[in-house]
């Protein structure tokens, strides 16, 4: 149980140009949401919580309106990279907050955005 | 910044424990200590979490020590499957909500 499920996997877009990133919880509900970035050889960087029906939060130094979240659903949520540039290929993971007792997050198993 | 301190990087043979260990000194009474590991290019997988008591199941072992400023993560017999990035983290409340803030992690490498 608690699979959470990213789509796609890897993409690659022209500098300029929007990307949308799915992540769903399959066989959970989740209301919060979670979304890192991560550059080669680093740690993961939260960027964002994303809350079901409400705006997401982001951390200090994150550009709201550049990396667009909505979590429309209980099992869905969204991270839309707007007029993507090249600084911006990275590998973009994010988790669902589970159902059990220790509220631990479970991962996708990431996007990696390539912009050209 | 990270509120968990790990050492860089371990080796350990195959087929033998491996230990690796966690500092969290300013962990508060009612916050759980959770791992992960991240294989190359892969999202982060949950192995175990605990709050006061020791923990096992399937994967490993966690040993969290009677004042929680420690713990640590016992793989019982490292396969080469067990190289990965492990990740001690503890949750960090801001805004309401429970989040995690991402250390280095140890670099665990497991030798044939």
């Amino acid at each position: 149980g608690a699979v959470v499920s990213q789509h796609p996997s890897w993409v690659i877009c022209k500098s300029g140009t929007s990307v949308k990133i799915e992540c769903r919880s399959l066989d959970f509900q989740a209301t919060t949401m979670f979304w890192y970035r991560q550059f080669p050889k680093q740690s993961l960087m939260l960027m964002a919580t994303s809350n079901e029906g409400s705006k997401a939060t982001y951390e200090q130094g994150v550009e709201k309106d550049k990396f667009l979240i909505n979590h429309a659903s209980l099992t869905l949520s969204t991270l839309t990279v707007t007029s993507a540039h090249p600084e911006d290929s990275s590998f973009y993971i994010c988790s669902a907050r589970g159902p059990g007792q220790g509220r631990e997050q479970y991962f996708g198993p990431g996007t990696r955005l390539t912009v050209t | 910044d990270a509120k968990t301190t790990q050492p860089p990087s371990m080796d350990c043979a195959e087929g033998r424990a491996a230990n690796l260990p966690c500092n969290h000194s300013t962990i508060s009474g009612n916050e759980y200590v959770y791992w992960y590991r991240q294989i190359h290019s892969q999202g982060p997988q949950y192995i175990i979490h605990g709050l006061k008591n020791n923990e096992t199941n399937e994967m490993a072992s966690l040993i969290i020590t009677e004042d929680r400023k420690s713990s640590t993560l016992i793989l019982p017999h490292a396969t080469l499957r067990d190289t990965a990035v492990y990740y001690c983290i503890v949750r960090f409340l801001t805004s309401g909500t429970y989040k995690y803030i991402f250390g280095t992690g140890t670099r665990l490498k497991v030798l044939a």
